[in-house]
């Protein structure tokens, strides 16, 4: 039982590639959250998926897609890096409202 | 909106020290509180949690008692360790309008001495 899972680790780009960072969770959990984490700043929203065919944009989406690509799976993608999505990204899971998210170990990005 | 206020960091202290942490919310209805922390290089772990008014969470020594009259969920331990170096997120979800989305706090280092 992995519960959260994200890969990679760590990635460094350069200004306007592009990459997807990987989510998978064996919980069994219908939602699921990415964020960024940035310093002083604390965690915030980017996309989120309620339940598996549904994705909503968060606080800061701009510049990311989402896909939720069955319950498990959920991919952040960034079609076009900038440095300011230089960041820590966690992806983060829910069995149901108002329960406690279980997180991911996270991916570093830096954006060159 | 909802919001999440936290104390300054970065708070040091020495083995055995009392620590407080302080956190405020705003928020519609009624929503849970969390206490989430950080070790380095690891993701977020829950801490500790309470869903109603008057609720104490505690886990690990640490305690937080939600306190809807002054909108407060700070942090307490009465004797912090080396190991509790960390950083502690407060944050709040309000539940089944938003999908358990959380609203974080901006984070506290925690460093603690010998």
């Amino acid at each position: 039982n992995a519960g959260v899972t994200q890969t990679p680790k760590f990635q460094v780009l350069k200004t306007g590639q592009s990459m997807t960072l990987q989510c998978a969770q064996d919980m069994n959990h219908n939602s699921m959250y990415w964020y960024r984490q940035d310093p002083g700043m604390g965690l915030r929203l980017i996309y989120y998926s309620a339940s598996e065919g549904t994705t909503d944009k968060g606080e800061v989406p701009n510049g990311y897609n989402v896909s939720r690509l069955n319950k498990r799976e959920f991919s952040l993608r960034l079609e076009s890096a900038a440095p300011s999505q230089t960041s820590v990204y966690f992806c983060a899971t829910i069995p149901q409202a108002f329960y406690e998210q279980y997180f991911g170990p996270g991916t570093r990005l830096t954006v060159t | 909106g909802n919001s999440v206020t936290q104390m300054e960091g970065p708070v040091t202290l020495s083995e055995e020290a009392f620590l407080t942490i302080n956190c405020t919310y705003t928020a519609t209805g009624y929503p849970s509180l969390f206490w989430y922390v950080q070790y380095p290089g690891e993701g977020l772990q829950l801490l500790l949690k309470a869903t109603k008014a008057d609720d104490k969470g505690s886990n690990k020594g640490f305690e937080a008692t939600y306190r809807k009259e002054t909108t407060s969920f700070h942090l307490e331990k009465g004797s912090v360790q080396v190991s509790d170096s960390a950083v502690y997120f407060c944050a709040l979800s309000d539940g089944g309008t938003s999908y358990g989305k959380l609203t974080f706090g901006q984070g506290t280092i925690l460093t603690v001495h010998p």
